[in-house]
């Protein structure tokens, strides 16, 4: 599976947007990028995925760089509850490769 | 929607204890994972399991045990608990088709003194 590089931590206002940047410069044709996070003291929660477009849902929208080699993702309007370490994973699909891999991420601090 | 849970959240044992942390998920997929989260390595893998009765090793293996006699629930056991072996586990589910993610329990936070 590829490497990923997040910032460590990264602050955002409440209400704006936090873009949260990923590089992953040796991902390969069929792997996707998965976004988790982690609030303190619970399990890391899925936000999104994708292969090649970018994609959006309820919750966040993840931008994927034409040649793939990094992803952003976009808290519309970030709130307090927010305030998580996200991980940005690459990996392929199915068989040993369903294992994801997590990095150190970035934590995210929302600020009122 | 029960999901995925685990039981017990905490435990507190002692060296050389065996102790069995549960997982039982409501979704019938077919993948299911545990890892253990320590401070300074993030989440590692320590097994995972493709369907009932078909287990593998992932990255720390070493000191457990893992069944999946039923679809629905995958237990971890340490078999002889040592100190090391402190930490937050977290188990996991997802379906078998390709690009699909991985749900996670709360964890069990596990002290072996």
């Amino acid at each position: 599976d590829a490497k990923t590089t997040q910032p460590p931590s990264m602050d955002c206002a409440e209400g704006r947007a936090a873009n949260l940047p990923c590089n992953h410069s040796t991902i390969s044709g069929n792997e996707y990028v998965y976004w988790y996070r982690q609030i303190h003291s619970q399990g890391p929660q899925y936000i999104i995925h994708g292969l090649k477009n970018n994609e959006t849902n309820e919750m966040a929208s993840l931008i994927i760089t034409e040649d793939r080699k990094s992803s952003t993702l976009i808290l519309p309007h970030a709130t307090l509850r927010d305030t998580a370490v996200y991980y940005c994973i690459v990996r392929g699909k199915g068989g040993a490769t369903n294992k994801l891999i997590f990095g150190t991420g970035t934590l995210l601090a929302v600020q009122p | 929607d029960a999901g995925i849970t685990q039981s017990p959240r905490y435990k507190i044992t002692e060296t050389g204890r065996q102790v069995t942390l549960m997982c039982h998920q409501t979704w019938s997929h077919s993948y299911m994972f545990w890892y253990r989260q320590d401070l300074g390595h993030g989440l590692r893998l320590i097994y995972y399991s493709a369907a009932a009765d078909i287990t593998d090793k992932g990255e720390v293996p070493d000191g457990y045990v893992v069944s999946r006699s039923k679809t629905e629930n995958f237990p971890l056991t340490l078999e002889s608990a040592t100190r090391s072996q402190t930490s937050v586990y977290f188990c996991a589910s997802s379906e078998s088709t390709g690009g699909q993610p991985q749900h996670f329990g709360d964890g069990t936070r596990l002290s072996i003194l």
